[in-house]
């Protein structure tokens, strides 16, 4: 079945240790998605990639990175994580990026921070 | 902000009755639609209703859109306790989706 898998499910890491998070996809989609989700909220968006394109949200913090090496993979580096970053990480992929596309979620990783 | 705001934050219900809940946002759309999210689980997609449509249904889900007064509901009938989860209505803005906060539905035995 096609789909968006991230791994791993469940990721520590300690206090200022780098961390990349990983994400595919089967649909061949063009878009993909970084959302970061803490209890209770709303998935917030950090950035995506139109095919190689990559759009920042304005309010994502430089700790955040992105790497889309190919249209099936994307990841996101945390490059020194705090205790803030302790969330559920969410990628998600649409076919284009108009307004109000469907999206399709991966499973998440949840982040804990040492 | 374009996000929706979602009415109530959280529901309980007994099962097998129906459970309904609202999304309110604040600027015109061309479409609206509404997640499901499974306790530490990704959001699922489930239904995408455009601004000419005033209903739509899917299974047991049946969603209403009243662009006048800004909002959207999501009614779930016949609850189980498989629709345990948050529900969240999401907008759209620009090249994105912007999703409210959700409501948190708990279906009780």
């Amino acid at each position: 079945d096609a789909m968006v898998i991230q791994n791993p499910r469940y990721q520590v890491t300690q206090f200022g240790k780098p961390v990349t998070l990983s994400c595919s996809q089967t649909l061949n989609h063009n878009v993909m998605y970084w959302y970061q989700q803490k209890s209770s909220q709303a998935p917030k968006l950090l950035f995506h990639y139109y095919d190689k394109d990559f759009n920042n949200e304005a309010d994502t913090p430089d700790n955040f990175q992105s790497r889309r090496p190919n249209t099936s993979f994307c990841f996101l580096d945390i490059r020194s994580p705090g205790l803030g970053d302790a969330a559920m990480y969410l990628c998600a992929t649409s076919r284009g990026p108009l307004d109000g596309e469907t999206q399709y979620f991966g499973p998440g990783t949840r982040l804990l921070v040492l | 902000s374009q996000q929706g705001e979602e009415d109530p934050q959280a529901l309980s219900i007994q099962e097998g009755e129906n459970a309904t809940m609202n999304c309110s946002y604040k600027t015109s759309i061309n479409n609206l639609q509404w997640y499901r999210q499974n306790s530490g689980r990704g959001l699922v997609h489930l239904i995408l209703i455009r601004s000419n449509e005033r209903e739509k249904h899917s299974g047991r889900l049946r969603v209403t859109l009243d662009t006048s007064k800004k909002s959207s509901s999501l009614l779930i009938t016949a609850s189980r306790a498989a629709d345990t989860a948050s529900y969240f209505c999401a907008t759209p803005g620009g090249d994105k989706i912007i999703f409210g906060k959700g409501t948190r539905l708990h279906i009780l035995p």
